[in-house]
């Protein structure tokens, strides 16, 4: 069965430094999202994006945030100057885009951790 | 603005059938989810309600009211293996918003 994958599993980093959380979605999927949960939290949507651009952003995404699907298969979150409240499980999740299109399949998720 | 509850957490024995409730209030609403975590892995799909009723899936069921704000999640013939997080979201636009989860444990 096809599967959201995340990579890397775990990511540790300085606060201030620049990270890309990698995704590759389902193959036949054309609609992507970011989510992330603080540990013991809810898990908190971050963005969608569909046709190579933002479709919805919450208040979370702010300007040290970004994503880009730089080729056919990846999609990536970019925390340019991370902070230690960044510190969290990021999930990427895609949806199909016919029949359940309201259906998202989480990826593993990555752990950051910011010191 | 959007608030989801559900009870923060329950037990329950092998075996057993447990009920997790969940109401929400949303300024928009195009369906209801749950999702199964268990501790340190991601949110697996479980069910989607968007009409009012029961919908059965195996040991699992979900039910959903839109006039009173109101779902539950029903899970039959408990086994050790449902011990885990479950996590009520309604759709809205092009995202989910969760509550905060109800981990359940189960016991032998």
């Amino acid at each position: 069965e096809p599967e959201v994958t995340q990579t890397p599993s775990h990511q540790v980093t300085q606060m201030g430094q620049e990270v890309i959380l990698r995704c590759v979605p389902i193959s036949n999927h054309l609609y992507f999202y970011w989510y992330r949960q603080i540990l013991g939290q809810k898990v908190e949507f971050l963005v969608s994006f569909y046709n190579n651009e933002i479709s919805e952003k919450s208040e979370i995404f702010d300007d040290q945030f970004s994503v880009e699907r730089p080729d056919g298969s990846n999609f990536t979150l970019k925390i340019r100057s991370t902070k230690l409240e960044d510190s969290a499980m990021y999930f990427c999740a895609s949806s199909p885009t016919s029949g359940r299109r309201e259906t998202q399949y989480f990826g593993p998720g990555t752990r950051l951790l910011v010191l | 603005g959007q608030n989801i509850d559900q009870p923060t957490e329950m037990t329950a024995t092998e075996g057993a059938i447990v009920q997790i409730n969940c109401t929400y209030q949303t300024s928009g609403f195009n369906g209801l989810f749950w999702y199964q975590q268990h501790a340190g892995e991601a949110p697996t799909f479980l069910s989607y309600n968007v009409l009012d009723g029961l919908e059965e899936k195996g040991r699992f069921s979900s039910f959903l009211s839109r006039s009173k704000g109101y779902s539950y999640l029903l899970l039959k013939e408990l086994q050790m293996k449902d011990s885990a997080s479950y996590l009520c979201a309604t759709y809205n636009t092009d995202k989910l918003i969760f509550g905060t989860g109800t981990r359940l444990q189960v016991f032998p």
